[in-house]
């Protein structure tokens, strides 16, 4: 039973250009939402979060948007640069301290 | 200021063999999880502790499988008798305090059962 999703494996998007990461949820206790970036034999840095009373959270070219409603998520990376090529992993929280990853999201910025 | 530390990064154990895993958290933070991410899988929770305590093990597998994080000292993961799918990478976490929302993770053990 998988609470956090992530349909898509993988996305591929050109230098410049806006790169959307999707992530659906089913567990309506989920309160807090995270996003990681790894790279290959290495833990997950943690990139955004956003709390379930916000609709969007800014940081520089990251855009975190939720939506409560439709229990889904989105990482907007803009402009997408090369560095940024890593699996994404949604996290989400609610009643206890454990996270709940979806199975990443491979991105692959091309110069 | 350091990060979450693990070691060892590689280790190989032969089956029935026992694994330790080791994890000092970040200076400052007094929660540790542990997560365990099998080949083209998402992390999965396995266990969350204080000094001295086991908060939620709701992850753990029943058996061969425990954790500690004793007052002095790193946390330590032991697997008892090994078996193949043992094998994965092992990631620890910590965190500042309770409701403190991010994780901040080490850099992994991978783990290889022969």
């Amino acid at each position: 039973d998988q609470q956090v999703k992530q349909n898509s494996p993988s996305l591929s998007v050109q230098e410049g250009r806006i790169s959307i990461l999707n992530c659906d949820y089913t567990n309506s206790m989920f309160d807090y939402f995270l996003w990681y970036k790894k790279y290959p034999a290495e833990g997950p840095t943690f990139l955004i979060s956003i709390s379930s009373i916000k609709d969007k959270n800014e940081d520089g070219r990251f855009t975190v948007f939720l939506n409560k409603s439709a229990k889904h998520l989105s990482l907007h990376i803009v402009p997408s640069q090369p560095g940024d090529s890593a699996v994404y992993f949604c996290a989400a929280k609610g009643g206890s301290e454990k996270l709940v990853f979806g199975k990443g999201t491979k991105l692959t910025v091309n110069p | 200021n350091a990060g979450v530390m693990q070691n060892p990064r590689h280790l190989v154990r032969r089956r029935g063999q026992e694994a330790r895993l080791r994890c000092s958290p970040m200076k400052g933070h007094s929660h540790v999880y542990w997560y365990r991410q099998l080949p083209e899988e998402g992390l999965k929770f396995m266990v969350y502790l204080q000094k001295e305590n086991i908060i939620d093990e709701s992850g753990m597998p029943k058996e061969r499988f425990s954790a500690e994080f004793p007052k002095e000292g790193p946390s330590i993961l032991r697997i008892q008798q090994v078996v193949r799918g043992d094998s994965a990478a092992y990631f620890c976490a910590s965190s500042r305090i309770i409701g403190g929302n991010e994780q901040f993770f080490g850099p992994g053990t991978r783990l290889t059962v022969l």
